[in-house]
């Protein structure tokens, strides 16, 4: 079984447009986290949300809105999408509390804006 | 500000060597660092968790060090495999419980 699994795996799209990621995680996380990996490979966090608790990275524009329905799914929305926002995205989780606190990553979601 | 280096940014070995990759961060305010491992196109495998509290942590032939004090962590490999050829990202969490990641180094094991 998929610990943490995303949707689509590949997503190319007109500039303008509005798209949805999904991700879901059936570890039984409280938390959850999107990354996004740009072209020179760095990994960089967006969003942490635990349990109803959303932490915004200030960094990223209003554009991008997570939704997490449950605390198993995180989900990230992105309206007007611009040629820069096309990056490989990656959802992860973890259990907030514990003394371990390893995060687990999703498979990515390339995003192609044109 | 948290910034994670890794050195070097790629390294060609021939097979059966050992091998040091290394992390440098800022901030030593850290929880814990993680290792992973990054296939062409793939996503991330957590290959090693070190606590703050932990100097290192073993894996089969993966040893990682942590000096939390002077900011630096190694991932020692050895008897490389063509196998373990990948990028290799380190990352440190912090209070925000983010992790910062670092610019990794793309390792090639040559047959």
């Amino acid at each position: 079984d998929t610990a943490v699994s995303q949707t689509p795996k590949y997503l190319v799209t007109q500039m303008g447009n509005d798209k949805s990621i999904k991700c879901e995680q059936n570890l039984g996380h409280d938390t959850m986290y999107w990354y996004k990996q740009d072209s020179k490979k760095f990994l960089k966090i967006m969003f942490s949300y635990n349990n109803k608790e959303l932490i915004i990275n200030e960094t990223v524009p209003n554009r991008f809105s997570p939704k997490s329905p449950d605390k198993a799914h995180l989900n990230l929305h992105i309206n007007s999408l611009e040629l820069g926002d096309s990056a490989v995205y990656f959802c992860a989780s973890s259990q907030l509390a514990g003394i371990y606190n390893e995060q687990f990553f999703g498979p990515g979601t390339r995003l192609t804006v044109l | 500000k948290q910034e994670v280096t890794q050195i070097p940014a790629a390294l060609s070995v021939p097979e059966g060597e050992n091998l040091v990759l290394n992390c440098s961060f800022t901030d030593s305010a850290i929880y814990n660092l993680q290792w992973f491992r990054q296939d062409p196109g793939k996503g991330l495998t957590s290959l090693l968790l070190i606590q703050s509290s932990q100097r290192e942590q073993t894996s089969g032939r993966l040893n990682a060090s942590l000096d939390k004090s002077s900011g630096r962590s190694t991932l020692y490999i050895a008897a490389s495999q063509p196998g373990d050829s990948a990028t290799y990202l380190c990352a440190v969490k912090t209070g925000a419980n983010n992790l910062f990641f670092g610019t990794g180094t793309r390792l090639t094991v040559i047959p």
